[in-house]
């Protein structure tokens, strides 16, 4: 199993530009999470899902958005990227009813210029 | 909201000294985890405390989960320069889990 994978590794983007942050994992796990991190700094979720097709929001979702069409999958959108929004972004997922460890994926390290 | 808060923020040590990290949540936890991330590194998952009181040991380290489970404390006997990093606890209600700041460890061998 490759567990939880993220891409890119690395970002810069412009300010006002868009992307998407894959996470994806093999694991069959129903519970996903997306996390950021700024230096120095603990984790702050931003959204998250209990299933195929249910997502909601963390504790900082403005600017982000997400979308969980299969299990597997859970991508991240920055609309109009802020300088605020650079940081360490890490993907996690979890089995069952979410009281379990979580894995975390390697992160998109994202730089807004 | 749900808060969790950690102390101390950072900690230097010399190789062979024990060192202690503290999590307290402002509210009761149904359980609490804690994590360790290595330097430029994920998360990783350590240990889990469920019940009220409840002790673990891994090895040279030992989790505390407080008898009203609002508070939690890691204890690392004898550190070693391989414990080098920043310690989490996590705090889950509900669906979501909260993590603290951290606690990042330094050990001057």
């Amino acid at each position: 199993n490759a567990g939880v994978t993220q891409t890119p590794k690395f970002r810069i983007l412009k300010i006002g530009q868009s992307m998407t942050l894959q996470c994806a994992q093999d694991m069959n796990h129903n519970y996903m999470y997306w996390y950021r991190q700024d230096p120095g700094m603990g984790l702050k979720l931003i959204y998250y899902s209990v299933g195929a097709g249910i997502t909601d929001k963390g504790e900082v979702p403005n600017g982000y958005n997400v979308s969980r069409s299969t299990t597997e999958d859970f991508p991240l959108r920055l609309e109009l990227a802020a300088p605020s929004q650079t940081s360490v972004y890490f993907c996690a997922s979890t089995t069952g009813t979410g009281y379990n460890e979580q894995f975390f994926g390697p992160g998109t390290r994202l730089t807004v210029l | 909201g749900q808060q969790v808060m950690q102390i101390p923020q950072y900690q230097h040590v010399q190789e062979g000294e024990d060192f202690t990290t503290y999590c307290n949540s402002s509210t009761t936890l149904s359980n609490i985890q804690w994590y360790k991330q290595r330097p430029g590194g994920h998360p990783v998952f350590l240990i889990q405390l469920v019940k009220s009181g409840e002790v673990k040991k891994q090895k040279r380290l030992t989790f505390q989960f407080g008898e009203a489970k609002k508070n939690s404390s890691l204890h690392i006997t004898a550190t070693q320069t391989t414990d080098v990093g920043t310690y989490f606890c996590a705090g889950t209600g509900g669906f979501k889990t909260i993590f603290g700041a951290g606690t990042r460890l330094f050990v001057k061998a």
